[in-house]
């Protein structure tokens, strides 16, 4: 049971450059999302998922795009790089709601734009 | 909307000492709390929860009493070891009234722990 796993764990790119940040879990959990991590501010929600076919944004979509077409893989893309991406990803995912609240996350990607 | 709000770092300590990071939130519903750590170059791991008005989440030492009066849920250990150097983040969720279970987090706040 590999739980959360993501790659790259490192990348960077040129301003402008587009790329795809990977997320799989196997624990069949039905919601996933995105965190963007900068230092002082905590993590901030991206995009998440409820299910396989189901996305919604969260507090900072703007230049991410993300599909959610199996319930095992989220992958996040980044469609026109830009300096101010630069920061840690994290992909967290968790069984459902109330009980099942507990969110599991990944080792993070650390993502640099030039 | 939901907001966490944690005591800015970095708290340094000597080995043995005792822990209190301060961490008052806002939300509209009824939250679930949170206390996350983040060990270095790993991701977030869950410490402890508290579902509930006067629940008290407790884990490896650490303890964190959900005070609904004081919107609070700070948290503490007795006794620190150097082990428990890491970044802890204070974090809610808004249950049912939130799609998708989502977190908020607080900024963070970064514990140095002294032999």
């Amino acid at each position: 049971n590999a739980g959360v796993t993501q790659t790259p764990k490192f990348q960077v790119l040129k301003t402008g450059q587009s790329m795809t940040l990977q997320c799989a879990q196997d624990m069949n959990h039905e919601y996933m999302s995105w965190y963007r991590q900068d230092p002082g501010m905590g993590l901030r929600l991206i995009h998440y998922s409820v299910g396989a076919g189901i996305t919604d944004q969260g507090e900072v979509p703007n230049g991410y795009n993300v599909s959610r077409s199996t319930t095992e893989d989220f992958p996040l893309r980044l469609l026109s790089a830009a300096p101010s991406q630069t920061s840690v990803y994290f992909c967290a995912s968790s069984l459902g709601q109330g009980i099942y609240n507990e969110q599991f996350f990944g080792p993070g990607t650390r993502l640099t734009v030039l | 909307g939901d907001s966490v709000t944690q005591m800015e770092g970095p708290v340094t300590l000597s080995e043995e000492a005792f822990l209190t990071i301060n961490c008052t939130y806002t939300a509209t519903g009824y939250p679930s709390l949170f206390w996350y750590v983040q060990y270095p170059g790993e991701g977030l791991q869950l410490l402890l929860k508290a579902t509930k008005a006067d629940d008290k989440g407790s884990n490896k030492g650490f303890e964190a009493t959900y005070r609904k009066e004081t919107t609070s849920f700070h948290l503490e250990k007795g006794s620190v070891q150097v082990s428990d150097s890491a970044v802890y983040f204070c974090a809610l969720s808004d249950g049912p009234l939130v799609a998708g279970n989502m977190l908020t987090f607080g900024g963070g706040t970064r514990l140095m722990v002294k032999p």
